[in-house]
C-alpha cells in the first residue's frame, strides 16, 4: 500500500516566517490531500492535488505537487499563530485490493510563537 | 448539519464493556472511512466503505472490532470486550464518492474513547 514519509517531524518557526512541509510517496501517487488538525479536534481539509505540477492556494497556504507526483509541499507565508497545528498528507491507493482506501504520512507538528 | 457528525464525542468504558461509536456522514455520501489515532501516533486505517460494495476491512486490528454501514448512510464502529489500548480518538470521514473522481474527503470531530 502507499507509503507516504513527512518532514520535518516537527517545526517551530517565529511568527512571520515562511516555512515548508514536504510529502514524500514510495509510489506514484494519483492524488494527494493536505490536512490541518489541532489537539482534540477532527481534521480540517486544506487542499487536494491530482496533476504533476499541479499548485493550489489559499489564503497564505500553496500546495504542490511535483511533476512525477512523488512529493507534495506545503508552503506557509508569513506564518501567523493560527497556522499552529499538525499538518497530515494522505494519499489514496489506486489499485489492488486496498483501492480507494487513504492512507496518511505521520504528521508535522507546527509551533508558531508570537 | 452539514458535516460529519460523530457521537459520543466522548466516552469512558470499562475495561470488558462494549461500546458502540456512531457516524453519519454528509447526505448523498457515498464512501465513509473509519479511522483511529492514538496519543501521538499517526492515523491508522481501520476500515472503508464504498456504495453497495464489500467493505474494505484490512484495517481492523481485531475481531473485536467491527462496523456495520445501515442503508447506506449511517456507521456503527463497535468494539466488544474493549481493552486499555483500545483508548484513542476513532474518526470517521466521508466523500461523494470515490478520490480517483476528484472527490474531497471530510473528517468529523472524532469520539474520544478512554477505556479504564
Amino acid at each position: 500500500s502507499q507509503e507516504l514519509e513527512q518532514s520535518p517531524q516537527s517545526l517551530i518557526v517565529q511568527e512571520g516566517k515562511n516555512l515548508t512541509i514536504n510529502c514524500t510517496s514510495s509510489k506514484t501517487l494519483y492524488g494527494l490531500y493536505w490536512y490541518k488538525q489541532k489537539y482534540g479536534e477532527g481534521l480540517i481539509f486544506l487542499m487536494m492535488l491530482q496533476k504533476g505540477g499541479e499548485e493550489k492556494s489559499h489564503e497564505k497556504i500553496t500546495a504542490k505537487l511535483d511533476e512525477k507526483k512523488q512529493q507534495s509541499s506545503l508552503h506557509i507565508t508569513a506564518s501567523q499563530p493560527s497556522h499552529a497545528g499538525i499538518y497530515l498528507c494522505g494519499a489514496v491507493n489506486a489499485g489492488g485490493t486496498s483501492y480507494g482506501k487513504l492512507t496518511f504520512g505521520q504528521g508535522t507538528i507546527l509551533t508558531v510563537h508570537p | 448539519g452539514a458535516g460529519v457528525s460523530q457521537s459520543p464525542s466522548n466516552k469512558v468504558t470499562e475495561k470488558g464493556k462494549d461500546v458502540e461509536l456512531r457516524c453519519d456522514p454528509i447526505s448523498g455520501h457515498t464512501a465513509l472511512y473509519w479511522y483511529r489515532q492514538s496519543l501521538g501516533q499517526g492515523l491508522e486505517f481501520l476500515i472503508y466503505f464504498q456504495g453497495n460494495s464489500a467493505p474494505d476491512k484490512s484495517g481492523l486490528p481485531s475481531d473485536r472490532f467491527s462496523a456495520e454501514r445501515t442503508g447506506g448512510s449511517v456507521s456503527t464502529l463497535t468494539i466488544q470486550r474493549t481493552q486499555q489500548e483500545d483508548s484513542a480518538v476513532y474518526l470517521c470521514a466521508s466523500s461523494l464518492g470515490q478520490f480517483l473522481s476528484g472527490n474531497t474527503i471530510y473528517f468529523g470531530e472524532g469520539s474520544w474513547l478512554t477505556v479504564v
